[in-house]
């Protein structure tokens, strides 16, 4: 199976740069995901990571290492709507079907 | 909005009662997953379908299950209800072929009194 770890809660204020951190242990590599998920609503997909490096997708930018079994999202520019659980989740052992951390949630105040 | 529709929306039952949870994909997507998410738990995988086929199983207890239909819309049922089954339930489907990215359905939320 897979341990993944991310911090519980984080707080940040509007128009600051924060950054997400995940770790994970599994076997059979086959991607690295992050999700949006707002209270009550549903997940939305922000970025997939399966080769060693950093994705940047306008404020948006997640990072992984594979061989230290590491992640992070990074936001940049914060604004209220921001305010939201951050997913980590990673696919391994032959499936594509990722197995999801338990969020971050993160606050973004004025 | 996803694409994906989910019905009903909210439900409030007994304990000991059955549900059925329904579930329709994006247009083209041929895979339907279920999870459940609760307070304790997270967002836990409980089993996906491609094409009418049951594909991959996570933790689905004995007393739920699933199906997905000829028209690939799919339905999870649950039996013999507890409290503890008290979470919102997600369907997602993705694209044949994709990078296994999801698009999550807005959830039903199923509350066992």
């Amino acid at each position: 199976g897979q341990n993944i770890d991310q911090p519980t809660e984080m707080t940040a204020t509007e128009g600051a740069i924060v950054q997400i951190n995940c770790t994970y242990q599994t076997s059979g590599f086959n991607g690295l995901f992050w999700y949006q998920q707002h209270a009550g609503e549903a997940p939305t997909f922000l970025s997939y990571n399966v080769l060693d490096g950093l994705e940047e997708k306008g404020r948006f930018s997640s990072f992984l290492s594979r061989s230290k079994g590491y992640s992070y999202l990074l936001l940049k520019e914060l604004q209220m709507k921001d305010s939201a659980s951050y997913l980590c989740a990673v696919a391994s052992g032959g499936s594509y079907i990722p197995t999801f951390g338990r969020g971050t949630s993160l606050i973004v105040h004025p | 909005d996803s694409g994906v529709t989910q019905t009903p929306k909210h439900l409030i039952t007994a304990t000991g009662q059955r549900v059925t949870l329904r579930c329709s994909p994006r247009s083209g997507d041929l895979s339907v997953y279920w999870y459940q998410q609760s307070l304790d738990q997270g967002l836990q995988f409980l089993i996906q379908y491609y094409n009418g086929e049951e594909r991959a199983k996570g933790n689905i207890l004995e007393r739920f299950s699933a199906q997905q239909f000829p028209d690939l819309h799919s339905e999870l049922n649950l039996s013999s209800l507890e409290l503890g089954d008290s979470a919102l339930y997600f369907c997602a489907s993705s694209v044949p072929g994709g990078s296994g990215e999801l698009f999550f359905g807005e959830g039903s939320r199923l509350t066992v009194l």
